[in-house]
């Protein structure tokens, strides 16, 4: 089985940092990989697919990166409604979920 | 707009059966595969459960595997899981999620989850 491991577990952030978070794996994933976004009580969101292609809605201060077993979620500057925990998920081999990551008001 | 709506949660005593069901409108259902993904309360997401678009390939998490049955009814437009012998460690929000094609694919659309209590 593939294992996801994110850093860090928590975040804590001003409005207007560059925020980064990493999600490596324990085997090569290729670009098979995608990022979540979930807020208290909601569905988790689509935000990334295949390493570094932005789904459509999603705002641009959102970016990915990263092929093989290491990748990183950037979010560019922090705005209020970006508080919330992030999920790296790998689907080369079946679905494996970071444990999440979330981004408190500092 | 596509639309996933779970339904069929509540409480269950241990050893106990339930059946989750999901609606799914404004997609062409017969083209997306479709999955069950849990989050126990406090917890991370745990992937559960995949179908494929023509019910051909049937995935399980090893937590779940012969105790858990998916399937679905394409005319319908439904996705339903089949739980069993429940246990208190599945207690938890079950969402459906849809593939974006077939495997490997993420999920681009979820539905608003459905609690599952396992208690006596």
């Amino acid at each position: 089985d593939i294992q996801m491991t994110q850093s860090p577990s928590t975040l804590s952030a001003s409005v207007g940092d560059r925020v980064t978070i990493t999600c490596r794996a324990s085997q090569s994933i290729s670009s098979w990989l995608a990022w979540y976004q979930q807020k208290p009580g909601k569905a988790p969101k689509l935000l990334i697919y295949k390493a570094s292609s932005l789904e459509s809605g999603v705002p641009s201060r959102f970016s990915g990166s990263g092929s093989g077993t290491e990748f990183t979620l950037t979010i560019s500057s922090l705005q209020p409604d970006d508080f919330a925990t992030y999920y790296c998920q790998q689907y080369h081999s079946y679905w494996t979920f970071g444990q999440g990551t979330k981004v408190e008001i500092k | 707009e596509v639309q996933l709506v779970e339904s069929g949660g509540g409480l269950v005593q241990p050893g106990g059966s339930l059946r989750l069901s999901c609606a799914a409108s404004g997609f062409t259902f017969t083209s997306y595969s479709m999955n069950w993904v849990r989050q126990a309360p406090g917890k991370g997401l745990e992937w559960v459960s995949y179908i494929s678009s023509s019910s051909s390939n049937i995935y399980y998490a090893d937590s779940v595997k012969g105790r858990f049955t998916i399937s679905r009814d394409n005319a319908k437009n439904s996705l339903y899981v089949q739980m069993n012998s429940l246990r208190a460690e599945d207690t938890a929000v079950y969402y459906c999620a849809r593939g974006n094609g077939d495997y490997p694919s993420f999920f681009d659309y979820w539905g608003q989850g459905t609690l599952v209590t396992v208690s006596s």
